[in-house]
Parts: structure tokens; C-alpha cells; sequence
């Protein structure tokens, strides 16, 4: 069965320092996984996902994430935090491969500090 | 490109009140999705349709609750009667057969007092 697992609901930060959000993931197929950002009294949005190309990849506002399989990891970075940053963050794995449906974690939000 | 949309975007009504939140996917789109989410138990799958017809219904909480999907544009998701621990987000999401990437809707505010 698929199933993510967020580290942290809270994580603060300072404007300008580091974001790291971390996401494990748990997948009996190839995992297709997601990061979705929600600001406040909005629906979410897509950050980005892997889809078994790059390990690496590039989200928008500044954001990306690697796919780590060795540590069924794939943690959200971003390397200046800004204080426009400050949301809630959705990591999701594909319940079934390619055409599956997604299944979220519970949620980090994010603060940041000015 | 319009986005899913969905009414009431809030919603405060009284405890027995039958409840209607409405949502129209992205057109093109044959997934359609409706999702809770509260602070208790975060975002939850509540129901999902593919080509109209209802797939799986496994997170419907219980008989109070129903969906439909008419025509590929248009879905209401009811609460009759409705409770206070119904009150919650209400999103519905949308996307095509191809991929996966789900777009939500901004959510209809359910407030039942």
C-alpha cells in the first residue's frame, strides 16, 4: 500500500534562511510523487512531482525536491525562504502507478520569520 | 484556462439543514474528485467519479452523505441532514485519464451550528 509520512506539521524558519521539508514515502510500485502548496482560504496547487525522470526536480517559486529511493525520501527544499513562502505543504504519492490517485500527508506548515 | 470552480465558496447553516456544495471541473477533464479537510483529520478523499460514474465511495462518512455527477461539467456533493462535525473545507479536484497531477478547486467553507 502507498502512504507518505511528513516530518514536522510545524516548521519555522527565518526570511532568507533555508526551507526543508521532509516527506518519506511508502510504495509497493514505482512511486509518482507531488508536492502541493495551499496559502491561506485557497484551494491547493501543484509545486511540482517526479515522475521517474530526473531525481532532481524544479518546482516553481524557487522550490525543488529530490528523489532519494535508498532513503524512500523526497524532502522539499528551498534554499531562501521569503516571507510570501509562508503556506501549508502537501507531499502525495500516487496510489497506483502512473494513473493512480493521490494520497496526502498530513500537512507541514510553514512560517517564516522576518 | 478556468479552474475548477465550486459554490458556495461559505456556507453557515443550521444543524438538519440539507447542505448542496456545487462544482464544475476543468473542462476536458474526466476525474472529478471531492475532498474534506479539517484540522483533525486533514484532507480526505471522499468520493471520486471517472467519466461520470461513481468509482469509489469508500471515504463517504456515512448515508448522510451523497454525490453525483449528472454530465462531465457538473457535480453536487449533499449533506442531508448536516451536523456540526460536518463543518469542514469541501474541495473538489479534477484531472484527466492521463497523469495524475489533481487540480483543486478553492474550496467551499462549511460552517453547520
Amino acid at each position: 500500500a502507498q502512504s507518505v509520512t511528513q516530518l514536522g506539521s510545524h516548521v519555522s524558519v527565518s526570511e532568507g534562511a533555508l526551507v526543508l521539508l521532509r516527506c518519506n514515502y511508502s510504495s509497493s510500485v514505482p512511486p509518482y510523487l507531488f508536492w502541493y502548496v495551499q496559502y491561506p482560504n485557497q484551494g491547493l496547487q501543484l509545486l511540482l512531482k517526479y515522475t521517474s525522470a530526473a531525481t532532481l526536480v524544479k518546482g516553481i517559486n524557487g522550490f525543488e525536491a529530490e528523489f532519494k529511493k535508498s532513503e524512500t525520501s523526497f524532502h522539499l527544499t528551498k534554499p531562501s525562504a521569503h516571507m510570501s513562502d509562508a503556506a501549508e505543504y502537501f507531499c502525495a504519492v500516487s496510489k497506483g502507478g502512473s494513473q493512480g490517485n493521490l494520497i496526502f500527508g498530513k500537512g507541514t506548515k510553514l512560517s517564516v520569520k522576518p | 484556462d478556468a479552474g475548477v470552480i465550486q459554490s458556495p465558496r461559505h456556507e453557515v447553516t443550521e444543524m438538519g439543514q440539507e447542505v448542496t456544495l456545487r462544482c464544475k471541473p476543468i473542462s476536458g477533464h474526466d476525474y472529478l474528485f471531492w475532498y474534506r479537510q479539517t484540522m483533525m483529520r486533514g484532507l480526505e478523499l471522499l468520493i471520486y467519479f471517472n467519466n461520470n460514474v461513481p468509482i469509489d465511495d469508500s471515504g463517504m462518512p456515512e448515508d448522510r452523505f451523497s454525490a453525483k455527477m449528472p454530465n462531465a461539467s457538473f457535480s453536487t456533493l449533499k449533506i442531508q441532514p448536516s451536523e456540526p462535525r460536518d463543518s469542514a473545507v469541501y474541495f473538489c479536484a479534477s484531472r484527466t485519464g492521463v497523469g495524475n497531477t489533481i487540480y483543486f478547486g478553492e474550496g467551499s467553507w462549511l460552517t453547520v451550528v
